[in-house]
């Protein structure tokens, strides 16, 4: 099994629908990270998560809420699915425990269009 | 502050020529430094990382990159390519002290390697 399981791995969601985006995790790490990529502009930070009372908004939120149910789980929410929210997500998991430089560990990734 | 820039969109070579793949970066603190690969459909896995020790790091399949502070590089490296190693390649920056540790990822390199 996967450290980093992301589900479902593709989706199609009409505009306006929500739609949630599960990651769960074996590897113990306690921080958990939500990332969008697009074409052209790399991976960019929805939200992030430093334990399960933590909860921070990263670069690009609007439109997006999470939830941190436990710490190997990590949830992304659309309220709202519009199209330009078309794009590949990427759950990812780091340990605080071992110190700087945090290594990262990516899911394989949900790609989702919005239509 | 932090931000990383990757100077080439598309990078194109023959098999069993050397790579090259360009980054700069700028942070407000002693960075942390990160190759990702993404192989075509997959997640991020890492290539290498530098710490505070050697400033040249030697990561997998052949790839190396060497941190010169003077010139805030980071380039990757690798002295043959091979076919498999077409992919994405992300450069990312993160602070090795201070700071919450929250990477900054690159736009991204596209590896064409040509027969």
């Amino acid at each position: 099994d996967a450290d980093v399981t992301q589900t479902p791995r593709n989706r199609i969601t009409k505009t306006g629908k929500r739609i949630m985006l599960e990651c769960s995790q074996t590897k113990g790490h306690d921080r958990m990270y939500w990332y969008r990529q697009d074409p052209g502009l790399g991976l960019r930070l929805i939200y992030y998560s430093f334990d399960v009372k933590d909860i921070n908004k990263g670069e690009i939120s609007d439109g997006y809420s999470v939830s941190r149910q436990a710490q190997a789980k990590f949830s992304l929410s659309l309220e709202s699915a519009i199209p330009n929210q078309t794009a590949l997500y990427f759950c990812a998991t780091s340990d605080s425990a071992v110190g700087p430089p945090y290594g990262y560990t990516f899911g394989s990734g949900t790609r989702l269009t919005v239509v | 502050a932090q931000s990383v820039t990757q100077l080439d969109s598309h990078v194109s070579v023959s098999e069993g020529t050397p790579v090259l793949l360009r980054c700069n970066y700028s942070s407000s603190y002693s960075p942390s430094l990160f190759w990702y690969v993404q192989h075509p459909n997959k997640g991020l896995q890492l290539l290498l990382k530098y710490t505070s020790a050697a400033t040249l790091v030697k990561g997998i399949n052949g790839f190396e990159a060497e941190f010169k502070k003077s010139e805030t590089s980071f380039h990757l490296t690798k002295p043959s390519a091979h076919m498999s190693d077409a992919a994405e390649y992300f450069c990312v920056v993160s602070p090795r002290s201070g700071g919450s540790y929250i990477p900054t990822f690159g736009r991204g390199t596209s590896l064409i390697v040509h027969p």
